[in-house]
């Protein structure tokens, strides 16, 4: 089946400092991906919706300067947190859709911000 | 505004018995329903899913019942594995994007 690659899976940074999380679909191409936060106990909630070659769609609330996306390729969409503060520490999904109107999803990144 | 919901945050049951959970949705425009599995600190893996134009899709031990009227959907997991012990997610689509309820942590014990 479809498989979504996501790296790293876990990243300890220092407040202030930049993180770039990868999203890969691995043998399929994806026009569009979905970068979604997910805080504990809490339900997935979608930031961005990543379009290739053109600008990344950010929903309410989500801070477009801060929560950088760039799709550079069919496979690949790339998640950058700017000035990474404690509350930006999260559960950091991605997902594509592939065959069958179906949505398949990285393996996620915990981003641990001190 | 939650569209999709998951009344039950928490779900016990015994290996081997059946495993029914819930889901009700606000929006009539959903078309697209799945449902996704998930473990600590990993991603949402695809379990099942169903068309508005069906009313049950079955694969294996998953069975998910469609009640558009109602507008409810549940999955019934028969029998019921420790290994299933996970969190479920409910989602629902109309367009591109994914509508996800907040969860249910379902338990199964020996």
């Amino acid at each position: 089946g479809a498989v979504v690659s996501q790296h790293p899976s876990r990243v300890i940074c220092k407040s202030g400092t930049s993180v770039k999380i990868e999203c890969r679909s691995l043998d399929f191409q994806a026009t569009t991906m979905f970068w979604y936060r997910q805080f504990p106990k809490q339900s997935l909630m979608l930031m961005a919706t990543s379009n290739e070659g053109s600008k990344a769609t950010y929903e309410q609330g989500v801070e477009k300067d801060k929560f950088l996306i760039n799709h550079a390729s069919l496979t690949l969409s790339t998640l950058t947190v700017t000035s990474a503060h404690p509350e930006d520490s999260s559960f950091y999904i991605c997902s594509a859709r592939g065959g069958g109107n179906k949505l398949f999803f990285g393996s996620g990144t915990q981003l641990s911000v001190l | 505004d939650q569209q999709v919901k998951q009344n039950s945050p928490s779900l016990s049951v015994q290996e081997g018995r059946i495993s029914i959970l819930n889901c009700d949705y606000t929006n009539s425009m959903f078309d697209y329903f799945l449902w996704y599995k998930k473990y600590p600190a990993e991603g949402p893996t695809f379990l099942i899913s169903i068309s508005s134009i069906k009313d049950k899709n079955e694969d294996g031990r998953f069975t998910v019942f469609l009640n558009k009227s109602a507008k409810h959907l549940s999955l019934h997991i028969v029998p019921s594995q420790p290994g299933d012990s996970a969190v479920y997610f409910c989602a629902a689509s109309a367009t591109v994007t994914l509508n996800f309820g907040k969860g249910t942590s379902l338990l199964v014990t020996p």
